[in-house]
């Protein structure tokens, strides 16, 4: 079984702050983690994901994040928002097994940047 | 490159009426999902399928059926629409996680309202 939780449903930055957004996972095989991005009335988007070959993992429009295997975490930072890095983030684990590649998401986190 | 690709965008439905979300790739994908976004609670998967003629239930899959006659579509069926039904739906498609491309592309959602 698999599971992630998002630590804060809404957050909200100044334009230029860092932005943090939190998850943590459980999964009883080695995991696969990825943030998704979502749009005003979009689908997601692949921001990056981690798939054991580096540990801290670079993906588009500055995020990156870092899998730290000891806290269960992958947690997604980016040094300076932006007014367009406004939008819902996802976090996601997924696990090899019979039934392929079944993406198990967290609640989201609603990232507000104020100018 | 049409990527995934769901209709409709909208739809409004009387409770007890039935309807499918229709959902095609064009990318010879093997897996695909439908998942259902509600507010605090992510995306919750309905039914998935590894390929042409299979499916399986995933973690909200009562009152939907599916069906998989060819790898490009996989549509989703309400039997008897029922106000819990109210939602955005997501399909997904995306290659097995054996091999290491293992982005999920999703389509742009159709929101439902079931009255």
């Amino acid at each position: 079984a698999q599971s992630v939780t998002q630590l804060g449903s809404h957050v909200s930055v100044s334009e230029g702050a860092l932005v943090l957004l939190r998850c943590n996972y459980s999964s009883s095989v080695p995991p696969y983690l990825f943030w998704y991005v979502q749009y005003p009335n979009q689908g997601l988007q692949l921001l990056l994901k981690y798939t054991s070959a580096a540990t801290l993992v670079k993906g588009i429009n500055g995020f990156e994040a870092e899998f730290k295997k000891s806290e269960t975490s992958f947690h997604l930072t980016k040094p300076s928002a932006h007014m367009s890095d406004a939008a819902e983030y996802f976090c996601a684990v997924s696990a090899y097994n019979n039934a392929g590649n079944m993406l198990t998401f967290g609640g989201g986190t609603r990232l507000m940047v104020k100018p | 490159n049409a990527g995934v690709t769901q209709t409709p965008k909208f739809q409004v439905l009387k409770t007890g009426q039935s309807m499918t979300l229709q959902c095609a790739q064009d990318m010879n994908h093997e897996y695909m999902s439908w998942y259902r976004q509600d507010p605090g609670m992510g995306l919750r998967l309905i039914h998935y399928s590894v390929g042409a003629g299979i499916t399986d239930q995933g973690e909200v899959p009562n009152g939907y059926n599916v069906s998989r006659s060819t790898t490009e579509d996989f549509p989703l069926r309400l039997l008897s629409a029922a106000p819990s039904q109210t939602s955005v739906y997501f399909c997904a498609s995306s290659l097995l996680l054996e091999r290491m491309n293992t982005e999920a592309f999703f389509g742009q959602g159709t929101r439902l309202t079931v009255v």
